[in-house]
Order: C-alpha cells, then structure tokens, then sequence
C-alpha cells in the first residue's frame, strides 16, 4: 500500500515557540491531505482539509492563524503550530488521498507533541 | 460528529474471532462502510471497507446486513497484534470525502 511519513515523529517545544510537522507522501501523488489531533485516551479530530496549490479549509473551532498549514506540492503539506503553548500538546496525524483517482486516505505514523 | 455506534471495548481470547459491531442506522444510500483501526501511539490503519455486499479481504471479513442499518467485522483468528481501537466510519466513496472518527472499540485480545 500507499506510504506516508511524518516528521518528526515526536517533538519538544517551549511555549511561545512554533513548530512544523512535516507530511509526505513517498509513493503517489497526494490530491489532498488531511490533518487530524489527537487528545489522551481520545478519538482523532479533523483539523482541517488541503487540496494542492490551494487554501486549506479548517473545521469549526480551529485557529487557521495558530495552525498554519502549506500544501505546496503534490507529496508535502505541513503544519506549523504557531505560538506553541501547553494546551497544543496533542498526537497529530496527517492522512493523505489521491481525490477522485482513488477513494483511500493513507494515514502517517503521527507526531507527538509536547510544549512545556 | 460520527454517524456510528460501537460498544467501548469488547475482549477475545487469543486464536478465537473477533466479532465487532457497529451501528450505523442513518447512513445514506451513497455511503459505505468503512473499518480503520489504531494500534496505540501509531496512525489509523485501513481493514476494509464495503457498500451492501459482504467483503473479505487478509485481514478481515465485513458482514453488512441487507437494510445496511449495521455492520460486523470479524477477525477470523484474533493474535495479540489486534489489540487495538476499531473504528466504524460511514463515508462517501471518495478521496475528497472526510473520515469522522467516533470513539471506536477498544479490543483486547489476551492470551
């Protein structure tokens, strides 16, 4: 099957920081990708949806401003989480599909993060 | 918010099959379902996904009933590797279509 990497898998930050997360797809050319959040002992949550060369759209409650997301090629989109703080500290994962060419959605092996 | 129900957890003993269900009474007729799981700190994993027809593939079988109100799918042979979250997502058969994750069944298999 399909490949998608992250990177990295799981970072330290100080509050007030930003950090990006990378998401790759290795093998085929990702239409479109997802980013989802992750809490302890929760369910994953989408953040927000990206199609190639295009705005990301975010889902209701998520900071577009705080959670910056670039989908500048068919292969990488990533997530800059701006002004780091405690409560950002989540597992996030990015998924990716190929649109209308194929109904999958390949999931990363996600990236713990944890402000301090 | 997710259009399915899954009990929270359910166990199995190591070597037995693993029936999960799931209810999904609302879906549409353009939906299918699809199963995805989680193993602890790692990403969602495809199982298998179906339409109205029963589905196997080498990882499981999907057993859809005919009013497509529910679905059960079953791990024919449970081995410690399954223990994971099962989730049960009703989805547009699209690569531009959303995943809602709802909370999923927490599978223990033991020994």
């Amino acid at each position: 099957g399909a490949v998608v990497s992250q990177h990295p898998s799981w970072v330290i930050c100080k509050s007030g920081t930003s950090v990006k997360i990378e998401c790759r797809s290795l093998d085929f050319q990702a239409t479109t990708m997802f980013w989802y959040r992750q809490f302890p002992k929760q369910s994953l949550m989408l953040m927000a949806t990206s199609n190639e060369g295009s705005k990301a759209t975010y889902e209701q409650g998520v900071e577009k401003d705080k959670f910056l997301i670039n989908h500048a090629s068919l292969t990488l989109s990533t997530l800059t989480v701006t002004s780091a703080h405690p409560e950002d500290s989540s597992f996030y994962i990015c998924s990716a599909s190929q649109g209308d060419a194929s109904y999958e959605q390949y999931f990363g092996p996600g990236t713990r993060l944890t402000v301090t | 918010d997710a259009k399915t129900t899954q009990p929270p957890s359910m166990d199995c003993a190591e070597g037995r099959a693993a029936n999960l269900p799931c209810n999904h009474s609302t879906i549409s007729g353009n939906e299918y379902v699809y199963w995805y799981r989680q193993i602890h700190s790692q990403g969602p994993q495809y199982i298998i996904h179906g339409l109205k027809n029963n589905e196997t593939n080498e990882m499981a079988s999907l057993i859809i009933t005919e009013d497509r109100k529910s679905s059960t799918l079953i791990l024919p042979h449970a081995t410690l590797r399954d223990t994971a979250v099962y989730y049960c997502i009703v989805r547009v058969h699209s690569g531009y279509s959303t995943l809602t994750f709802g909370k999923g069944t927490m599978l223990l298999v033991s020994p």
